[in-house]
Parts: structure tokens; sequence; C-alpha cells
């Protein structure tokens, strides 16, 4: 059972561009979570979906970035016209359940750099 | 809101030394609490969880005590290694919020040398 893979690992953009970071959840996982981490910082939520819904975005900030959990396929957190303040790295959690004490398992994270 | 405070690193130890990071917290309800751990490039892996008041939980040598009169859930080992060397997350999880989004501390990075 592979764990929850995101990709790219690595990701460069120039200011202005668009950058799409996808995560694959855990096989049977229907919870994903995203998280931000800025350099020296703990993770900061942005956004919980559940599939073809967003359950809490309070994390997002409310402009440039948005997140889908389709039907099929990847979880895509998605942010237009990036700026050098979005260089982080930016982790996807999945989880089977909803519930509180529910273990949520992390991806590796995409490390975004915005040049 | 909810919060997580913990203690700044860099923490260096030498091998088989006692270890304590402190972790206090604020919450609106009545959290579970989690420590993490991230190796360098990786992601986050959870190392010891405890839902109520004055569970325990220990994984690896490692063990945390969820005090409620305190709000604390200090992380300790009573001999670390070299391979421990990374950067720990204390965090919770509201129950009054929907799922299990996670509220962290900042990190504190544990370096032990041999």
């Amino acid at each position: 059972n592979a764990g929850v893979m995101q990709n790219p690992r690595h990701l460069v953009r120039r200011r202005g561009q668009e950058a799409r970071l996808r995560c694959s959840p855990m096989k049977g996982h229907s919870h994903v979570y995203w998280y931000r981490q800025l350099p020296e910082e703990g993770l900061k939520f942005m956004v919980y979906l559940q599939k073809e819904n967003i359950i809490d975005e309070s994390g997002m900030p409310k402009e440039r970035f948005s997140a889908e959990f389709p039907k099929e396929g990847p979880s895509i957190l998605r942010i237009q016209q990036v700026v050098r303040g979005d260089s982080a790295a930016y982790f996807c959690a999945s989880s089977p359940r909803g519930h509180e004490n529910t273990e949520a398992f992390f991806g590796q994270g995409t490390r975004l750099t915005v040049v | 809101g909810n919060s997580v405070t913990q203690m700044e690193g860099p923490v260096t130890l030498s091998e088989e030394a006692f270890l304590t990071i402190n972790c206090t917290y604020t919450a609106t309800g009545y959290p579970s609490l989690f420590w993490y751990v991230q190796y360098p490039g990786e992601g986050l892996q959870l190392l010891l969880k405890a839902t109520k008041a004055d569970d325990k939980g220990s994984n690896k040598g490692f063990e945390a005590t969820y005090r409620k009169e305190t709000t604390s859930f200090h992380l300790e080992k009573g001999s670390v290694q070299v391979s421990d060397s990374a950067v720990y997350f204390c965090a919770l999880s509201d129950r009054n919020n929907a799922g299990n989004m996670l509220t962290f501390g900042g990190g504190t990075r544990l370096m032990v040398k041999p």
C-alpha cells in the first residue's frame, strides 16, 4: 500500500506563472488536507477536502489559491500568478475518516521556489 | 482559537543524553494531542498521540503525557541516539472542527552528536 504521493517533489516557477501541486492519497482514504510550511516555521493548515467537496478552506489565501479533489484522480493545489512569498514546502495529508484522533499520513511534500 | 507553543531549538545533545521538548497548547475544545517527527527532506511521520487527559503516548522510546491541568504535552526520551536527529512538531486536533485538521507548533530541531 503506497503512502501519500506528492508530485513534483521540487517545483521552480517564475513570478507570475502558475503552480500545480498534486497529491494522491493513500488507497482507501477520502479525506485530504493541505498544509504550507514556510522556512523555519511549523505547518499551517490550508484546506480540507473530501471527494468533490471542499469542507474547510479557512486557511487558504482568498486570492490566487484554489484546491480540488475530483472524483477521479489526485487532489490539486493550484497557485496562480505566484509571488516570491509563495515559496514554501506544501504538504498533503490523507486519512480514512474525518475523526479528530484518526492518524493523518503525510506525503513528502512539494518544495516550491519562486524566482 | 487554537495554538501550540513549543520550545525553540536547536536542541543539541550528546548520544545517550535525556531529552525533553516542552509543548503547551491552547484549545477551545478538548483536543487530541500529537507529536510528529520530520527527518531531513521528508514528510511528517506520526511519533505518538494521546486523546484524553492523563493518557501517555509512547513509541520508539519517546513518551508524552497529556496534562490537562497544565495544558502540556512534553516529549521525553531517556537516551537519545544520533538517528533521532530531526525536527519534532507538537500538534493538536480539535474535535469541534470538522475533520482532523492539525494545529502545529513551530517545531524543535534536535541534533544528537556521537
